[in-house]
């Protein structure tokens, strides 16, 4: 059964040091996001591509986060510099279309910054 | 704006009780509506959605617009159905951006 994957899965960092984790979607799902998932709370979205054009980041914070993903297909996110609170757990997610299909999601990167 | 709410952190039931999971929202539109669910150690998975009308591992959720609720139901609970609840919320011309409720961990005990 194909499968979102991510790594790391565990990543911890020091303030201020740049980190990136990356996804592979699933195959032939044109739609990939990003959620961060704060501990306590719902998952929330960063940044949403169609292809390889971004759809929605409007709650991505681009002073220190970027996402991208060049060829269509794996995606990167990067934080330069990491904060203390950007300790959370960073979700992937895919689905075949951008309207009414489902999402399905990885294991998740759990960043800690220390 | 959309927003999810999930007013309970923890349900605990004993095997073979009811369970009702609670999930109301405010959208302006017409929303579609899904349930997710985390199993321990496992990836975040749908459950079920709206539009589908359908009963998945016994599991039922209507969508009430008057009340603007999406509650998750079940007869009788197992102890297989532990695990993290999301209610989700994706809303017209919203490109399948989900926005999650803060999740209910249901807890089946014996």
């Amino acid at each position: 059964e194909a499968e979102v994957a991510q790594s790391p899965r565990y990543k911890i960092t020091e303030k201020s040091q740049a980190v990136a984790f990356w996804c592979d979607p699933i195959s032939g799902h044109a739609t990939l996001y990003w959620y961060r998932q704060i501990l306590g709370q719902g998952p929330e979205l960063l940044v949403q591509f169609q292809d390889e054009s971004v759809v929605d980041d409007s709650q991505l914070p681009k002073d220190r986060f970027s996402a991208e993903r060049l060829k269509g297909v794996d995606s990167t996110l990067k934080i330069q510099p990491a904060e203390l609170g950007d300790s959370a757990m960073y979700l992937c997610a895919s689905s075949r279309g951008a309207v009414n299909t489902e999402a399905f999601f990885g294991q998740g990167t759990r960043l800690t910054v220390v | 704006a959309q927003r999810v709410t999930q007013p309970e952190k923890l349900l605990s039931v004993f095997k073979g009780a009811p369970v009702e999971l609670k999930c109301n929202y405010s959208y302006s539109g017409s929303p579609e509506l899904f349930w997710y669910v985390q199993y321990s150690r496992q990836r975040l998975q749908l459950l079920l959605r709206h539009i589908s009308r359908e009963s998945i591992k016994g599991f039922t959720a209507d969508l009430n617009k008057g009340e603007t609720s999406f509650h998750l139901k079940k007869p009788f609970a197992q102890e297989e159905d532990s695990a993290m609840y999301y209610c989700a919320l994706s809303g017209t011309g919203g490109g399948n951006k989900l926005t999650f409720g803060t999740g209910t961990q249901l807890k089946v005990e014996l």
